[in-house]
């Protein structure tokens, strides 16, 4: 049983413009969420997180959204850049998990110049 | 410099044949854990050690094992591989059960097994 899942496999977006990435979960026990993304042959880096506390979580050009009610968060990437062309992951848990993490399947966001 | 190494970064292997992927981290982080990333699966873990000589399994256990005795080193252990073990691998650490939960992955093991 997936909890995370992030519906799009893929994702192509102009320079410039604005990237929507979503991640629905399943478990509402859940109250800790993070982005990674993950270039070609390097691991998964952390880009930002939300506590279930916030409905919104900005740092620079990432935004995160979360929506408790609909078990819903998104990313945000405005502008997008060709250095954004990567694979995003949305994970979550829980406080009481000692940092389990539980990933999403990912989406490959591609930027176009 | 922080970070999280994975020894070898590519393998390829005969089924059956015992193998080691090593783990280490210098950020001296208690929690540390193995994923397996395959195409539309996701990250899925394998194993987790909250601390030294304390391991537990994670989502996809079967056919791994695991150690910590050193809170630095978290090697994964396959005793007889399958082919159904080709996948790209991942370390990583983190403090755990306190904030922040991010968690900082090594650069990946990518394994073949024929």
């Amino acid at each position: 049983d997936q909890q995370v899942k992030q519906n799009s496999p893929s994702l192509s977006v102009q320079e410039g413009r604005i990237s929507i990435l979503n991640c629905d979960y399943t478990n509402s026990m859940f109250d800790y969420f993070l982005w990674y993304k993950k270039y070609p042959a390097e691991g998964p880096t952390f880009l930002i997180s939300i506590s279930s506390i916030k409905d919104k979580n900005e740092d620079g050009r990432f935004t995160v959204f979360l929506n408790k009610s609909a078990k819903h968060l998104s990313l945000h990437i405005v502008p997008s850049q060709p250095g954004d062309s990567a694979v995003y992951f949305c994970a979550a848990t829980t406080y009481n998990q000692g940092g389990k993490l539980i990933f999403g399947q990912g989406t490959e966001l591609s930027v176009k110049p | 410099e922080a970070q999280v190494t994975q020894n070898p970064r590519y393998l390829i292997t005969v089924t059956g044949k015992k193998l080691t992927v090593t783990c280490s981290q210098n950020m001296n982080h208690e929690y540390m854990s193995w994923y397996r990333q395959d195409p539309g699966l996701g990250l899925r873990q394998i194993y987790y050690s909250m601390n030294v000589e304390v391991t537990d399994k994670g989502d996809v256990p079967e056919g791994y094992k695991v150690s910590r005795k050193e809170k630095r080193n978290f090697p994964l252990i396959l005793e007889s591989p399958s082919p159904n073990q080709t996948s790209l691998y991942f370390c990583a650490s983190s403090w755990g059960q306190t904030l922040p939960y991010e968690q900082y992955f090594g650069p990946g093991t990518r394994l073949t097994v024929t």
